[in-house]
């Protein structure tokens, strides 16, 4: 079946704009997973959904940045006022679980490559 | 806060050899640990997952082993190919208001023909 899929999969805009990122998971799946990585690092944890709540936003770096599953699959993360720091590939994840989801594989999409210029 | 740190950086092999990444973790309360590979440009590919009840899982030429005690994992690939050319990242999930998985940076593998 389908995976995970992620759009754009890339994005280049001036400092200061804002930015709206999208991720299909894949059907099914409850819990969502946004990743942010950096060159020659690995993925961090920016939050994660069940259903259509963010159980744990733990991981935004700042309040420019907010992610929304507004029914429970499509999620979008936005960012505001982009800095250059913001440059990274977002990545997005989805997985089976609810309870005992520790059980479960988290399936990764491609990517969206941002480029803050 | 879980680390995690793979050794080595970078390995560069000829092809046929077994080879072995490294996975080191500061925290043993973990509910499992995933290995995964990433090729260039590209997301992540998940390889194996291991509970944390368990001891090693096996996939094909894979085989990943976990010592939560020691904080230790490692992933033993048999029979290298070039194929197998990429990025190999491990990461734990701790859950309980750490609901994000924790990367190492990874390991970066060649396998030269």
């Amino acid at each position: 079946g389908a995976g995970v899929s992620q759009t754009p999969s890339n994005k280049v805009t001036e400092k200061g704009k804002y930015v709206e990122l999208r991720c299909d998971p894949i059907s099914g799946h409850t819990a969502l997973y946004w990743y942010r990585q950096s060159l020659g690092q690995g993925p961090e944890f920016l939050i994660y959904f069940q259903g259509t709540g963010a159980a744990d936003d733990s991981g935004l770096p700042n309040d420019r940045f907010f992610a929304v599953r507004p029914e429970g699959s499509v999620s979008t993360l936005k960012i505001q006022r982009t800095e250059r720091g913001d440059s990274a590939v977002y990545l997005c994840a989805s997985s089976p679980g609810a309870s005992g989801r520790w059980e479960y594989e988290q399936y990764f999409g491609p990517g969206t490559r941002l480029t803050v210029t | 806060k879980q680390e995690v740190t793979q050794i080595p950086a970078a390995l560069s092999v000829p092809e046929g050899e077994n080879l072995v990444l490294n996975c080191s973790f500061t925290d043993s309360a973990i509910y499992n640990l995933q290995w995964f590979r990433q090729d260039p440009g590209k997301g992540l590919t998940s390889l194996l997952l291991i509970q944390s009840s368990q001891r090693e899982q096996t996939s094909g030429r894979l085989n990943a082993s976990l010592d939560k005690s020691s904080g230790r994992s490692t992933l033993y690939i048999a029979a290298s190919q070039p194929g197998d050319s990429a990025t190999y990242l491990c990461a734990t999930y701790s859950g309980g208001g750490a609901d994000g998985l924790t990367f190492g940076k990874g390991t970066h593998l060649i396998i030269q023909p």
